[in-house]
C-alpha cells in the first residue's frame, strides 16, 4: 500500500542552526511533491512544491531536495527562528490523478531561543 | 490576498444529529476538497468536487457524508446522523485548476466535537 512517513515525530533545535526534516515515501510515483506548515488549531498552509524532474528548490531560507531514487524529500530551514517552530507536513498528489494531497503524519519542530 | 474561509470555527452536537460544515472557497477557483484530522493524528483527505459533482472520494466519506455548492460560493459537508468518531479538525480546501504547480489553499478548520 502506499505510504508517507515523516521520520521524525519532533524536533528540538537552537535558533540559528539548520533544521532538517525527512519525508520517505512508498509505492507512490507521484509527480510533484509538497511541504505545508500547520501551527495548532490551523489549517496547513502550502510553502514548497518540488516536481519529479527538480533536484532542489528555494524559496528564501527554505530548501526542499527530491530524490525519486531513494524516495525522499528533505526539507531544510536555515538559520531557523523560534517564529519556525510548528508542524511541518509532507504532501504527495495521489497518482490516480485526482490530485487529492496524501499527507505525512508531521514532524513537530521546536526552535529553541 | 483571497483565503478560504469555514464557518463555524466550532460546533457541538450531539451523536446521532445532522451537521452542515459551511467552506466559502476562493472565488475563480474550480476544485474543491474536504479533508479531515483527527486530534494526533494526519491531515485525511475525504471528497474532492469539481463542475458540481464528486470527483474522488475515499473510503471515509461513505452514505453519512454529502456534498454541495449550493450556490456560486459556498462548499458545504453535511453529515448525516454524527458518530462519536466524527470528532475533528475539518478542513476545506480549493485550487484553481489541476496544473501540476497549483496549491491548494486550505481554510482555517472547523473542529466539530460529537458527544
Amino acid at each position: 500500500s502506499q505510504k508517507i512517513e515523516q521520520n521524525s515525530e519532533a524536533l528540538n533545535i537552537q535558533e540559528g542552526k539548520t533544521a532538517t526534516l525527512t519525508c520517505n515515501y512508498t509505492n507512490y510515483s507521484p509527480a510533484y511533491l509538497q511541504w505545508y506548515r500547520q501551527d495548532p488549531g490551523r489549517g496547513p498552509v502550502f510553502l514548497l512544491l518540488i516536481r519529479e524532474n527538480e533536484k532542489e528548490k528555494r524559496k528564501e531560507r527554505l530548501k526542499v531536495t527530491f530524490d525519486t531514487t531513494l524516495k525522499q524529500s528533505l526539507f531544510h530551514i536555515t538559520a531557523s527562528q523560534p517564529a519556525d517552530s510548528a508542524t511541518y507536513l509532507c504532501a504527495l498528489a495521489g497518482d490516480t490523478g485526482r490530485r487529492a494531497l496524501t499527507f505525512g503524519s508531521g514532524t513537530r519542530l521546536q526552535v529553541q531561543p | 490576498e483571497p483565503e478560504v474561509t469555514q464557518t463555524p470555527s466550532h460546533q457541538v452536537t450531539q451523536m446521532g444529529q445532522e451537521v452542515i460544515l459551511r467552506c466559502v472557497p476562493i472565488s475563480n477557483h474550480l476544485y474543491f476538497y474536504w479533508y479531515r484530522q483527527i486530534l494526533g493524528q494526519k491531515v485525511e483527505f475525504l471528497v474532492s468536487f469539481y463542475n458540481n459533482e464528486i470527483s474522488e472520494k475515499s473510503e471515509i466519506f461513505d452514505d453519512q457524508f454529502s456534498v454541495e455548492r449550493p450556490d456560486g460560493s459556498n462548499f458545504t459537508l453535511k453529515i448525516r446522523s454524527t458518530k462519536l468518531e466524527d470528532s475533528a479538525m475539518y478542513f476545506c480546501a480549493s485550487r484553481l485548476g489541476l496544473a501540476p504547480g497549483e496549491t491548494q489553499y486550505f481554510g482555517p478548520g472547523t473542529r466539530l466535537l460529537v458527544l
